[in-house]
């Protein structure tokens, strides 16, 4: 398995707002994934961030809204930009280890009024 | 493309019951098969995985086996717990890419 860490664990914002949200690995990874959990909702992935390369975006999310940084291999960041309420989920990073699995770090629940 | 059809919920049982947990995936190739769980106000858990048909997973007491003739990976368990109660999510990944089922709640009473 993996150790992952997600900062901050939950937050309030305010619409209109941006927030960084960082995620921590135990050890080098090549690929990383950051997910959205909308209320009641299933995982989608937003993007795939590989380190030294841009982000790979799923359809429908793009890059001006959730910015995303990879300088090294334990470490990325996912910034939700210009918030509206309809950002409000739980995003979560995710590493690809042990031969196709992927673990998942617990998450940040975002809040945005 | 990919995807998955997992039975919907919410699904209520008493403790010691069985649980299945219907799951059916749309594939190109040959995925990787799995069941996380998440518990309430926690992150999301890997419970088991098959990579191959014909695989079982198993953890915790639940077990689910790869068919490829019914394209299914159905959730078991024989006797729930309610520390069991937890969302349910069946999911397949191609290219390094998870798609998740649309989830079960899955609530156990003492």
């Amino acid at each position: 398995s993996a150790v992952i860490s997600q900062k901050p664990s939950r937050d309030i914002c305010q619409r209109g707002t941006s927030l960084t949200i960082q995620c921590q690995v135990d050890s080098q990874v090549t690929m990383m994934f950051w997910y959205r959990q909308q209320p009641g909702q299933s995982l989608t992935l937003i993007a795939t961030a590989n380190q030294g390369s841009e982000a790979t975006y799923e359809s429908g999310f793009v890059i001006d809204k959730f910015p995303i940084s990879r300088p090294n291999l334990t470490f990325s960041t996912l910034t939700v930009s210009n918030m509206s309420p309809e950002d409000s989920s739980i995003y979560l990073c995710s590493v690809w280890r042990g031969g196709e699995t992927q673990y998942f770090g617990p998450g940040t629940r975002l809040l945005v009024l | 493309g990919n995807s998955v059809t997992q039975m919907e919920g919410p699904v209520t049982l008493s403790e010691e019951a069985f649980l299945t947990i219907n799951c059916t995936y749309t594939a190109t190739g040959y995925p990787s098969l799995f069941w996380y769980v998440q518990y309430p106000g926690e992150g999301l858990q890997l419970l088991l995985k098959a990579t191959k048909a014909d695989d079982k997973g198993s953890n915790k007491g639940f077990e689910a086996t790869y068919r490829k003739e019914t394209t299914s990976f159905h959730l078991e368990k024989g006797s729930v717990q309610v520390s069991d109660s937890a969302v349910y999510f069946c999911a397949l990944t191609e290219d390094y890419k998870l798609s998740f089922g649309a989830g079960t709640t899955v609530t156990v009473r003492a």
